[in-house]
């Protein structure tokens, strides 16, 4: 079966540095996406690992082992704004792009 | 660019009613359009996927002819729940693809209560 696990909620401080991690067991593999979801609106695009290895983007980093089945999501001088929930998605094999989500982490930054 | 909307951003309907939920890509084709529910603090799940000018795909457990999806072209599918029931409530997300290795683009949402 498919499955894609995060850890449902954390905390962090204004400024900190937090790192919500994702674990996948999946029958195809074509990439990872990150997104973040504010309540009532619609994810939008964070970062995108295929290959192993560390992409940065600003505040932002992603991180991929595929052999460990193992993503995270780092997230640098955490600002009040940052808190929403963060979903892992797996791009299942194939040319039709379909997203197996995970469970989503909700994450509360505090002054 | 790469905007997707939905409409009605929010809609209350009576048990036994249909309701039709739009999703158009403004700024761009979409090969394929995808079709997510979501419950309260919960993930999105996908329910449907659809390609301009054929049948929808249906995830397992979605009932094809509950959730009516029509792609009529490379910028508008549409998801009609019909016979809405209480259980039916969720948030609707829809999304576009243009292909290769670009993300889905999400659109707003559309809530929907059933009463």
């Amino acid at each position: 079966g498919q499955n894609i696990d995060q850890p449902t909620e954390m905390t962090a401080t204004e400024g900190a540095i937090v790192q919500i991690n994702c674990t996948y067991q999946t029958s195809g593999f074509n990439g990872l996406f990150w997104y973040q979801q504010h309540a009532g609106e619609a994810p939008t695009f964070l970062s995108y690992n295929v290959l192993d290895g560390l992409e940065e983007k600003g505040r932002f980093s992603s991180f991929l082992s595929r052999s460990k089945g193992y993503s995270y999501l780092l997230l640098k001088e955490l600002q009040m704004k940052d808190s929403a929930s963060y979903l892992c998605a797996v791009r299942d094999q194939g040319n039709t792009d379909k997203l197996i989500f995970g469970t989503g982490t909700r994450l509360q930054v505090f002054p | 660019g790469a905007v997707v909307s939905q409409h009605p951003s929010w809609v209350i309907c009576k048990s036994g009613t249909s309701v039709k939920i739009e999703c158009r890509s403004l700024d761009f084709q979409a090969t394929t359009m995808f079709w997510y529910r979501q419950f309260p603090k919960k993930s999105l799940m996908l329910m449907a996927t659809s390609n301009e000018g054929s049948k929808a795909t249906y995830e397992q457990g979605v009932e094809k002819d509950k959730f009516l999806i029509n792609h009529a072209s490379l910028t508008l599918s549409t998801l009609t729940v019909t016979s809405a029931h209480p259980e039916d409530s969720s948030f609707y997300i829809c999304s576009a693809w243009t292909g290769g290795w670009e993300t889905q683009y999400f659109g707003p949402g559309t809530r929907l209560l059933v009463l």
